[in-house]
């Protein structure tokens, strides 16, 4: 089956700064890639996700790269805010909607005001 | 509210003891997960009802657990015999199914074996 490995576990970044956040899936027939946040006491809510027909996805402040080939994807956070302290969770699936997704074990984001 | 509910939110019990998690998936959604998350860990998948297929149980870590859903939409996750090692926040989502991809997910049920 599908392993999702995430990396860093924990990321502390100044307010402002970039935040980059990395996961490499092992399923070369994964197609959908999307990544969640979650908030103390919350479920996790999606936040973007990409198709492997694309290699980048922007939305306002966060991108998501993707590489086929190399079998990893990332989530770019640029000018942070307080606001996106949370853990964030990568997640890949072959088959979107037919099967479960195959969640990383999380990064927890801390933005220092 | 219009989002996935679950009940309790939080359950204490004692080890040996059955447990009945609840989940109240969106209106419609015919697509409901169980996930569980231990402290610190990831979203480790459980099961996966869609509409009147068989669901996909492949993620049940032992035949303590069992889940079923009646009409096509409320969810019961049972854990028989409870051990330790089963606490965590027990989560649920649901999707309109399909291809549409996007999971909503409660708040989940923390459940403490003690």
């Amino acid at each position: 089956g599908e392993n999702v490995e995430q990396h860093p576990s924990t990321l502390s970044v100044q307010e402002g700064d970039s935040a980059v956040i990395k996961c490499t899936y092992s399923d070369s027939a994964s197609n959908y890639f999307p990544w969640y946040k979650q908030e103390l006491g919350k479920g996790p809510q999606l936040i973007i996700d990409i198709r492997s027909n694309v290699g980048e996805k922007k939305d306002q402040r966060i991108a998501v790269t993707l590489n086929k080939t190399a079998k990893h994807f990332s989530l770019h956070i640029t000018e942070t805010q307080p606001e996106d302290s949370a853990v964030y969770f990568c997640a890949a699936s072959r088959e979107a909607g037919r099967r479960a997704l195959t969640f990383g074990s999380g990064t927890r984001l801390q933005v220092q005001p | 509210g219009a989002g996935v509910s679950q009940s309790p939110s939080n359950k204490v019990t004692e080890k040996g003891k059955d447990v009945e998690l609840r989940c109240d998936p969106i209106s419609g959604h015919t697509a409901l997960y169980w996930y569980r998350q231990s402290l610190g860990q990831g979203l480790e998948f459980l099961i996966y009802f869609q509409g009147n297929s068989a669901p996909d149980k492949s993620g049940l870590p032992s035949d303590r657990f069992s889940a079923e859903r009646t009409g096509g939409s409320v969810s019961t996750l049972t854990i028989q015999r409870t051990q330790q090692e089963d606490s965590a926040v027990y989560l649920c989502a649901s999707s309109s199914g399909g291809t549409n991809e996007k999971l909503f997910f409660g708040s989940g049920t923390q459940l403490s074996v003690l």
